[in-house]
């Protein structure tokens, strides 16, 4: 079965420190997608990253990067220089293709306080 | 500017009771899901449509309804068979023309069973 764990709860980091959120997935399909999302106070997740299986190369992004590696079935996202608008809930999230439905797996969900 | 826009925010309900979360969206895109989210736990699927007057249960169905009259509106309906209804719902639409998985999400309404 798909699964998405996300095995850190909550992370609490000082501003302008580096921080890792863990993402560990399984799934028997040769082709998924992998995705991250945030979840600030207002509720609503935004759209952070898409990286599909057959791309291993890392990604960069200002202060993001991702670390995609397909040997140990994770996905971890890093911060770099948190900022305390960093804080909120991130999701760590797998494609399954379903009835012609491209259906999300999520996690838990990581929430990062970022303190001043 | 475009986007979902989910009401109410807030609702509280006494047992018992059905209520009804709205779901509006001026991207024109053809899908929409609800998604449920309790605290400590991933998102889960309630129902999703991919077009107007068709939908499908998603995981976690039982106890709710929804009806997709138009393509811009997608109401859940929380019944009274729902047996633990207070949470989180979250409406999403994909991004059309993307292989899977980029969503866009409302701002939530958060039910309380009072």
């Amino acid at each position: 079965a798909q699964k998405v764990t996300q095995a850190q709860t909550e992370i609490s980091v000082v501003e302008k420190e580096d921080v890792t959120l863990d993402c560990v997935y399984e799934t028997r399909d040769t082709t998924y997608y992998l995705f991250w999302y945030k979840q600030p106070p207002s509720g609503e997740l935004v759209f952070l990253i898409r990286r599909n299986s057959f791309d291993e190369q890392n990604e960069i992004s200002g202060r993001y990067s991702w670390n995609f590696q397909k040997s140990t079935s994770s996905f971890n996202f890093t911060i770099t220089a948190s900022q305390v608008v960093d804080s909120a809930v991130y999701f760590c999230a797998l494609s399954e293709v379903t009835g012609g439905y491209n259906k999300l797996i999520f996690g838990a969900g990581t929430r990062l306080a970022v303190h001043p | 500017d475009g986007g979902i826009t989910q009401s109410p925010k807030y609702l509280f309900r006494k047992e018992g009771q059905n209520v009804t979360l709205s779901c509006e969206q001026n991207l024109n895109h053809d899908a929409m899901y609800w998604y449920r989210q309790d605290p400590g736990q991933g998102l889960r699927l309630i129902y999703y449509s991919q077009i107007v007057n068709d939908f499908q249960k998603g995981d976690i169905a039982e106890g709710y309804s929804v009806s997709r009259e138009k393509k811009e509106s997608f109401p859940l309906t929380v019944t009274s068979a729902q047996k633990n209804p207070t949470a989180f719902y979250l409406c999403a639409t994909p991004k059309p023309g993307t292989v899977t998985g980029e969503l866009f999400f409302g701002e939530g309404s958060r039910l309380t069973v009072l």
